[in-house]
């Protein structure tokens, strides 16, 4: 049962112009967001986060927006660079949660290609 | 300051054959994951650690696949016998979960093949 959902596999943005990608989950237990990018032959690396007491959290180019109502979240990039290209990985995890065996374990959806093009 | 490191890189093998995968976590963290991609089910993970201890090993696919700790520094993923649909990227990452909020710092994976 794939609780965090990206259902767009992939993505194609024209440089300059703003990359939009989404997220939906569907435990409400989830408090802590997380994006990661992912270059080929190469591990995902953390990019930006977000707690559940948030809306909005900025880091340059990256924005990533939550809408806890609606269970969603997605990451902005603006501009889009070629640089950007790359597989982007929604998580989340449920870091109040008291039992010790979910405690801080991520739970991941199955990723967007982005592709930006000159 | 070193990342997560795991070796090897490839491992091709035939099946019936027991493979090793190794993971240097980053110094000082306590938490320790062991996570496979696959195109069928994407990120998924198998088992973590806590200062060495196993918490969750859910993720586990079969009796064939085991995980060790035994000291802060080293985790092995072992699948023996293997079998074609092990045919993965098997990631290790880590974290410190004493600060809040830590985000996950993965190694670059292993990719195994097996024929």
């Amino acid at each position: 049962d794939q609780q965090v959902k990206q259902n767009s596999p992939s993505l194609s943005v024209q440089e300059g112009r703003i990359s939009i990608l989404n997220c939906d989950y569907t435990n409400s237990m989830f408090d802590y967001f997380l994006w990661y990018k992912k270059y080929p032959a190469e591990g995902p690396t953390f990019l930006i986060s977000i707690s559940s007491i948030k809306d909005k959290n900025e880091d340059g180019r990256f924005t990533v927006f939550l809408n806890k109502s609606a269970k969603h979240l997605s990451l902005h990039i603006v501009p889009s660079q070629p640089g950007d290209s790359a597989v982007y990985f929604c998580a989340a995890s449920a870091q109040g949660y008291g039992r010790g065996s979910t405690l801080g374990r991520l739970y991941f959806g199955r990723g967007t290609q982005l592709t930006v093009w000159p | 300051d070193a990342g997560v490191i795991q070796s090897p890189r490839h491992e091709v093998t035939e099946m019936g054959q027991e493979v090793t995968l190794r993971c240097k976590p980053i110094s000082g963290h306590d938490y320790l994951f062991w996570y496979r991609q696959t195109m069928m089910r994407g990120l998924e993970l198998l088992i973590y650690f806590n200062n060495n201890v196993p918490i969750d090993d859910s993720g586990m696919p079969e009796d064939r696949f085991s995980a060790k700790m035994p000291n802060a520094s080293f985790s092995t993923l072992k699948i023996q016998p293997s079998e074609p649909r092990d045919s993965a990227v098997y990631f290790c990452a880590s974290n410190n979960q004493g600060l809040a909020n830590q985000p996950q710092h993965f190694g670059d994976g292993t990719r195994l093949s097996i024929l």
